[in-house]
């Protein structure tokens, strides 16, 4: 049972290129969410999705898009990196928003330099 | 702002030791409350949901208070093995958004 599957598990960008973090779970969960985690600090969430089609923003989501065509599917799109994007981020799923348990992934370690 | 605040640590203690961590909440609207391990450089895991009456699993145990806002994660006969930094989170009503403190760092040692 894979759960939630991230890629890659590391990255280095140039100031100003562009990348897909992808994100798939196997569960058939309704809600995924990115976060993103800077040293010593905690998750703060970038955006989530409540079903296939259906996203809408979280706490930080200046700077990245995402997509949700279907279940399995949340891919985080970054446009035009910059050193502040630099973090490492998590996918999760969960069955129900908010009270229930959430599978991350393993997460992705990005440097943008 | 809602926050949920935590001391960082990091707390060490001797094997066996008993080790109680706190962690305020602003949120007074939060319904949903957890505690989740993260160990180093992965991701987080949940430990525990944390219930208004209180909870226990084995050598830990949640307590949740209301009116002054916190929540606690005791932890009895510690072990190596639970060395890692313990993720306070809290969820809004209505809100799809878990607020997590930055962790509080427990090395349990030798």
């Amino acid at each position: 049972n894979a759960g939630v599957t991230q890629t890659p598990k590391f990255r280095i960008l140039k100031i100003g290129q562009s990348m897909t973090l992808q994100c798939t779970q196997d569960m058939n969960h309704n809600y995924m969410y990115w976060y993103r985690q800077d040293p010593g600090m905690g998750l703060k969430l970038i955006y989530y999705s409540v079903g296939a089609g259906i996203t809408d923003k979280g706490e930080v989501p200046n700077g990245y898009n995402v997509s949700r065509s279907t279940t399995e599917d949340f891919p985080l799109r970054l446009e035009l990196a910059a050193p502040s994007q630099t973090s490492v981020y998590f996918c999760a799923s969960s069955q129900h928003p908010t009270n229930e348990k959430l599978f991350f992934g393993s997460g992705t370690q990005l440097s943008v330099l | 702002r809602k926050e949920v605040e935590q001391d960082p640590g990091p707390f060490n203690v001797p094997e066996g030791a008993t080790v109680a961590f706190n962690c305020t909440y602003s949120n007074s609207a939060s319904q949903s409350f957890f505690w989740y391990r993260q160990d180093c450089r992965k991701e987080p895991k949940l430990l525990m949901s944390v219930y208004s009456s209180g909870n226990e699993d084995g050598r830990f145990t949640a307590q949740l208070n209301r009116a002054s806002q916190y929540i606690s994660l005791l932890i009895r006969d510690s072990k190596l093995s639970d060395s890692a930094t313990y993720l306070c989170v809290n969820s809004g009503a209505g809100s799809y958004q878990l607020t997590f403190g930055k962790g509080t760092k427990l090395s349990v040692i030798p």
